[in-house]
């Protein structure tokens, strides 16, 4: 099955700064790869997806990149506030039932 | 939100005895999960569906079993529940074209003593 791994575990920047979150997959076969952002005691939501058609996407202050050769994707967040601070998840899934493939998160603290 | 609701939202229960987790969802979505979460493990697939009565195991399956007879029903049951199954547990959904968004319900938090 697939395998996803997520690094850093733990990112504190300032804000303003940039924060920028890696993950790895093993499944030659994925093709979706989304993000998604979990407050504390709060359910994860989608803050953005890339399909493998596509190299980069971006979402105001939002992007993702995508290196299929390399299998890896990278959530990278510009101007950061402190609302941005959350645990972060990267997941991939591509073959089966849609089933999603989740890194084991990133918390990123933004210190104002 | 997507409509998708978990019942209950907390649980303490013993060792030993069974518990069954309810996902309901208002979506007539057509694949449905069941995930736990603890902590350094982030989420991990523990059945899923993509159809009524069409159910299939995740990567951590043992100690837990499934049922889905309606298409807005998916129930996650622990037939005889262990400490090692203290955790986070979510459902998802995802109208199952090809890759697309999965919604998660509020969780359940289950604690067994």
């Amino acid at each position: 099955g697939e395998n996803v791994e997520q690094h850093p575990s733990t990112l504190s920047v300032q804000e303003g700064d940039s924060a920028v979150i890696k993950c790895t997959y093993s499944d030659s076969a994925s093709n979706y790869f989304p993000w998604y952002k979990q407050e504390l005691g709060k359910r994860p939501q989608l803050i953005i997806d890339i399909r493998s058609n596509v190299g980069e996407k971006k979402d105001q202050r939002i992007a993702v990149t995508l290196n299929k050769t390399a299998k890896h994707f990278s959530l990278h967040i510009t101007e950061t506030q402190p609302e941005d601070s959350a645990v972060y998840f990267c997941a991939a899934s591509g073959s089966g039932a849609n089933n999603l493939f989740f890194g084991t998160g990133t918390r990123l603290t933004v210190i104002p | 939100d997507a409509g998708i609701t978990q019942s209950p939202r907390h649980k303490v229960t013993e060792t030993g005895t069974p518990v069954t987790l309810r996902c309901h969802q208002t979506e007539n979505h057509r694949y449905m999960y069941w995930y736990r979460q603890d902590p350094g493990h982030g989420l991990r697939l523990i059945h899923y569906s993509y159809g009524v009565k069409d159910t299939d195991k995740g990567e951590v399956s043992d100690g837990y079993s499934v049922s889905r007879s309606k298409t807005e029903d998916f129930l996650l049951t622990l037939e005889s529940a262990t400490s090692s199954q203290t955790s986070v547990y979510f459902c998802a959904i995802s109208a199952g074209q090809p890759n697309t968004e999965a919604f998660f319900g509020q969780g359940t938090r289950l604690t067994v003593v």
